[in-house]
């Protein structure tokens, strides 16, 4: 788990509140991944960054605001959440010459 | 795009039982196909993984098998033990992103 972090760990929030999940990865990776893990359904990607460029956005609404002000560190900042956006957010983390994606242990949000 | 379905959704097994889990794809394209398995409290880790120009793959007590034609790949564990309980995904890349299946859930009884 020390190759891809995340903080915090666990984030209950009001639907007015702020919040930032934060994910740093140590593998010298040039791509980060996040994705939203909810119950009884596969891992949805929501955004894409390769060498701090956004390539993907999977119709993420807005409420959801990505940052990554370098390859090692990936944002997502939270704003008037959903209940329904309460689930397990996931960072992941590839090397361009690879496929292979590295992941994080995740952030279990929990919207009230 | 790509649609992966995996199956069965949960697996109940002995201990030292094998144990089979299926995935389908659509997209013929599709050419990197990762296994995750995801413990309880902790994020997806990579367990295996095959290339389309591949037809099996195995490592240890873990194997992968691919049919391009039919479109399905399968992992394959052997002399399952109990800490081999956990959710395993199976994955497909298509042009650029990785998509995932619904998971199984397998149960190692001692």
């Amino acid at each position: 788990e020390t190759g891809v972090t995340q903080t915090p760990r666990h984030l209950v929030m009001g639907m007015t509140n702020k919040k930032s999940l934060k994910c740093e990865q140590h593998l010298g990776h040039n791509a980060m991944y996040w994705y939203k893990q909810s119950a009884k359904k596969p891992l949805e990607l929501m955004f894409v960054y390769n060498f701090k460029e956004q390539t993907e956005n999977n119709s993420v609404p807005s409420r959801f605001s990505p940052e990554c002000p370098n390859s090692s560190h990936l944002f997502l900042h939270l704003h008037t959440l959903q209940p329904e956006d309460s689930a397990l957010y996931l960072c992941a983390s590839r090397d361009d010459s690879s496929y292979e994606q590295y992941f994080g242990p995740g952030t279990r949000l929990t919207v009230t | 795009g790509e649609n992966v379905e995996q199956h069965p959704s949960t697996l109940s097994v002995q201990e030292g039982d094998s144990a089979v889990i299926k995935c389908t794809y659509s997209d013929s394209a599709s050419n990197y196909f990762p296994w995750y398995k995801q413990e309880l409290g902790k994020g997806p880790q990579l367990i295996i993984d095959i290339r389309s120009n591949v037809g099996e793959k195995k490592d240890q007590r873990i194997a992968v098998t691919l049919n391009k034609t039919a479109k399905h790949f399968s992992l394959h564990i052997t002399e399952t033990q109990p800490e081999d309980s956990a959710v395993y995904f199976c994955a497909a890349r298509g042009y650029s992103t990785l998509t995932f299946g619904k998971g199984t859930m397998l149960l190692v009884s001692p």
